[in-house]
């Protein structure tokens, strides 16, 4: 099975900071990594596919980048509304993995 | 709009059995794969189950393979997982959700039931 390694597992930010969260795989997985944002008692929301392609309705300040065994989702610049937990996910092959999550709480 | 509202939630003893649903509506349903993800108090996501599109084939996650089944029902847009053996550890909120149909994950999930498995 392959591994999700996210980091870090938790991060103090203000508003307006660049915010980078890493999602490493056991083995490569070519692009097949997602991000999802998850807010407390809601499910996950999806921001990026593709590991680097924008989800539709999704603010331009996220973004991903990639491949194969390194991945990274990156918010240019940290709004209130941007505090939550993050997760990456793969689906190369089955079964899919989610990373630890990343909780991004105000500084 | 596209819906899937997950249900079948409850309390049950060590070694019951439980069954969820997903049913969904606003989509063509069986043009998509539709999966299980469970997330334990206070943990983080583990995908549990999938099916595709057409019902041929199941995945399922080493930890509930052979306990859980899931399966779809065309005639009634509805995905069901059924939970037998239930252990402690399957105590989490459940959540379906929508394969986006390009093998790029999940674009749309239910609000979650929640599974305590407790004596």
């Amino acid at each position: 099975d392959i591994q999700m390694t996210q980091s870090p597992s938790s991060l103090s930010a203000s508003v307006g900071d660049r915010v980078t969260i890493t999602c490493r795989a056991s083995q490569g997985i070519r692009n097949d990594l997602g991000w999802y944002q998850q807010k407390p008692g809601k499910a996950p929301k999806r921001l990026i596919y593709a590991a680097s392609s924008l989800q539709s309705g999704v603010p331009s300040r996220f973004s991903g980048s990639g491949s194969g065994t390194e991945f990274t989702l990156t918010i240019s610049s940290l709004q209130p509304e941007d505090f939550a937990t993050y997760f990456c996910l793969h689906h190369f092959s089955y079964p899919w993995t989610f990373g630890q999550g990343t909780k991004v709480e105000i500084k | 709009q596209v819906q899937l509202v997950d249900s079948g939630g409850g309390e049950a003893q060590p070694g019951r059995s439980l069954r969820l649903s997903c049913a969904a509506s606003g989509f063509t349903f069986s043009s998509f794969g539709i999966h299980w993800v469970r997330q334990a108090p206070g943990k983080g996501l583990e995908w549990v189950a999938g099916v595709s599109y057409d019902g041929t084939n199941k995945y399922y996650a080493d930890s509930v393979k052979g306990r859980f089944t899931i399966s779809r029902d065309f005639s009634k847009n509805t995905v069901w997982l059924q939970m037998n053996s239930l252990r402690a550890e399957d105590t989490a909120v459940y959540y379906c959700a929508r394969d986006d149909g390009y093998n790029y994950g999940f674009d749309y999930w239910g609000q979650g039931t929640l599974v305590t498995v407790s004596s």
